[in-house]
């Protein structure tokens, strides 16, 4: 799978939009962006996913560059229930190993109030 | 609430002890994967398994863990001899089929080994 950087920290007022990049210059064609998070001390909550077209859901919306290398995940209208760690995985759509989720250090998004 | 449930949420153990995590995946899902995150770390992969079948056990230590997912109950991860450096938080994961499809996360086991 494709290896993605992310800023080890943002920060973003309340009620502001949030918006979280991730580098990913190796994708490949077939393979996916995902986002979770991590509340803490919770389970990884699945956020939304694309392979080349913008997405999105009532949480949020991803927005992938036209060549595939960067995408970034946008939180609307931030809250405080908003600040957890966000990570940004690249996986194959099938076969291989693809079942197996690889979780970076991802980026510590605090918000405040 | 349909989502993935894991229990105990908190275990305590002493060393030389064994420990039992369960996970019930969501509903109409059959695909069971489990993650380990130890402190200060990012999740790892441990285990993925169907109903009856291991698939793939490639990030579970060699020894004192295992793993199932019987026909019927949940999917149950066993650490015997618990050591200290077993202590973490676990989760389960699971998918309405294998390849591809997005994982859904429990809100983990937080393993203790005294």
């Amino acid at each position: 799978d494709a290896k993605t950087t992310q800023p080890p920290s943002m920060d973003c007022a309340e009620g502001r939009a949030a918006n979280l990049p991730c580098n990913h210059s190796t994708i490949s064609g077939n393979e996916y962006v995902y986002w979770y998070r991590q509340i803490h001390s919770q389970g990884p909550q699945y956020i939304i996913h694309g392979l080349k077209n913008n997405e999105t859901n009532e949480m949020a919306s991803l927005i992938i560059t036209e060549d595939r290398k960067s995408s970034t995940l946008i939180l609307p209208h931030a809250t405080l229930r908003d600040t957890a760690v966000y990570y940004c995985i690249v996986r194959v759509a099938s076969g291989g190993s693809n079942y197996k989720l690889t979780f970076g250090k991802g980026t510590l998004l605090t918000v405040n109030p | 609430n349909a989502g993935v449930m894991q229990n105990p949420r908190h275990l305590v153990r002493r060393r030389g002890q064994e420990a039992r995590l369960r996970c019930s995946p969501m509903k109409g899902h059959s695909h069971v994967y489990w993650y380990r995150q130890l402190p200060e770390e990012g999740l790892k992969f441990m285990v993925y398994l169907q109903k009856e079948n291991i698939i793939d056990e490639s990030g579970m230590p060699k020894e004192r863990f295992s793993a199932e997912f019987p026909k019927e109950g949940p999917s149950i991860l066993r650490i015997q001899q618990v050591v200290r450096g077993d202590s973490a938080a676990y989760f389960c994961a699971s998918s309405r089929t294998g390849q591809g499809e997005t994982q859904y996360f429990g809100p983990g086991t937080r393993l203790l080994v005294l």
